[in-house]
């Protein structure tokens, strides 16, 4: 496509549910990354997938979030039994090539509400 | 201690004022991004830099490697500049990327 999309664009869903949100990157993007940002607090590195290599997980702040990514297609991030603190912006990004000239692009978010 | 430190964290000017905005790193870093989040929290990649300046349009961004510090710069500021600046660093050891907190510009007419 054109851009990175997300869905869904906002989510909001009973505490103890799990939910899973999803990335499209643009077509031939090899590097895509999660990050999630709090209100009113900067942005957080969640995970990070390069091609086929394995992904660095580094960012996922506990084991209840995963991420897959098949390839150099869609992602998804899935939390479970979520909690109220994991009410946020998550934000998928997706670059052409690792390192280098080539900068990222941006979906516009998942807006996850936990009640 | 972050590991990237913006400011001012809030700047409001003139429509026409020369703005400027800094940035400091403290971790070695294989580049530099500048960041435009608008309200509604869609984000924009405006440079990617890892040494000297680049330019495109009103905007321009600087990098001073041995400092550890980049600016922004807008020329001729416009109320649809207001946005939130953001400044975020590559590692150089690893995938992670270290964001500032960004910088909220209101520009006014």
């Amino acid at each position: 496509g054109a851009g990175v999309s997300q869905s869904p664009s906002n989510k909001v869903t009973e505490k103890g549910k799990d939910v899973e949100l999803r990335c499209d990157p643009i077509s031939g993007h090899t590097a895509l990354y999660w990050y999630r940002q709090r209100l009113g607090q900067g942005l957080e590195f969640l995970i990070y997938f390069q091609g086929n290599s394995a992904p660095d997980k580094s960012g996922l702040p506990s084991d209840r979030f995963s991420a897959e990514r098949t390839g150099e297609s869609v992602s998804t991030l899935t939390i479970q039994r979520t909690q109220q603190e994991d009410s946020a912006v998550y934000l998928c990004a997706s670059s052409l090539r690792d390192r280098g000239i080539y900068g990222y692009t941006f979906g516009s978010g998942t807006r996850l509400t936990v009640v | 201690k972050n590991e990237v430190e913006q400011s001012p964290q809030n700047l409001t000017a003139q429509e026409g004022e020369f703005i400027t905005i800094n940035c400091s790193y403290s971790v070695g870093i294989s580049a530099l991004h500048w960041l435009q989040q608008h309200p509604g929290g869609g984000i924009v990649s405006l440079f990617m830099l890892s040494s000297g300046k680049k330019k495109h349009g009103r905007l321009i961004a600087t990098i001073n490697i041995q400092e550890k510090h980049s600016s922004l710069h807008i020329t001729a500021s416009h109320p649809r500049d207001s946005a939130v600046y953001i400044c975020a660093v590559r590692s150089n050891t690893g995938n992670q990327f270290y964001f500032g907190t960004g910088t909220s510009l209101t520009v006014i007419p």
